[in-house]
């Protein structure tokens, strides 16, 4: 099936900086969707995504679909410890299918 | 949204054996999946749990190994069996809500994090 890649692997990232995390696909997708999984917890639903170009915020977070549908972005401002976790973009097949990315695993420099 | 429980939260096993963990879910769903999560790793679909019929597997699984139940609209089994080391994961049962104005968003259990010896 469709695989959608993310970037980078890890993120070490200072306390009050910002990062940016990336999925990228090499076809077309419908949606997008964006999850976080704290250290030894579940994957917790974050946002979705479905028009090109969508910008859609929450607080701190900034999601982006491109103007083709084939990435997408997820930029946290001003770290917190609180931000600690994975976060995984994953695209919603037929039958509500999810096919996740790779992650990336967020620590933080207090 | 979904509340979801699973049992048990954790387990040691001996190769060779055989794990049977639970999903209960505090509302009917129509779709539930069971996903395997690896150490450090990312979530793979093993299959879909269908109400009343069997699962629908993906590629690399097979009901023989994983073979799952779905009596009803709120409950789910996934029986790891025969197992060996290389099946050490977490595993997560998720449901999707599909009613008119749903998110599309999927709730996942709390897995249960399987080690074998």
């Amino acid at each position: 099936g469709q695989q959608v890649m993310q970037i980078p692997q890890y993120q070490h990232v200072q306390e009050g900086e910002d990062f940016t995390t990336y999925c990228n696909s090499s076809t077309t997708l419908s949606n997008i969707q964006w999850y976080k999984q704290r250290p030894g917890g579940h994957p917790v639903f974050l946002i979705q995504l479905v028009k090109s170009g969508e910008v859609k915020k929450q607080k701190r977070l900034t999601f982006q679909f491109g103007e083709a549908k084939k990435n997408s972005s997820l930029h946290i401002t001003a770290t917190q410890t609180t931000d600690v976790g994975t976060y995984f973009c994953a695209r919603l097949g037929n039958d509500y299918k999810l096919s996740f990315g790779a992650g990336t695993t967020v620590t933080v420099r207090a | 949204s979904a509340v979801i429980s699973q049992k048990p939260s954790r387990d040691i096993c001996q190769r060779g054996t055989s794990l049977t963990i639970q999903c209960q879910v505090d509302s009917q769903v129509t779709m539930m999946f069971w996903y395997r999560q690896q150490p450090g790793q990312s979530l793979t679909l093993i299959a879909t749990a269908n109400q009343g019929s069997e699962a629908t597997y993906e590629s690399g699984f097979v009901i023989d190994k994983f073979p799952i139940s779905r009596p009803n609209l709120t409950f789910s089994t996934l029986t790891v069996s025969n197992m060996s080391p290389e099946d050490s994961s977490i595993y997560l049962c998720s449901v999707v809500q599909t009613q008119l104005g749903a998110r599309g968003e999927q709730f996942f259990g709390p897995g249960t994090r399987l080690t074998v010896l």
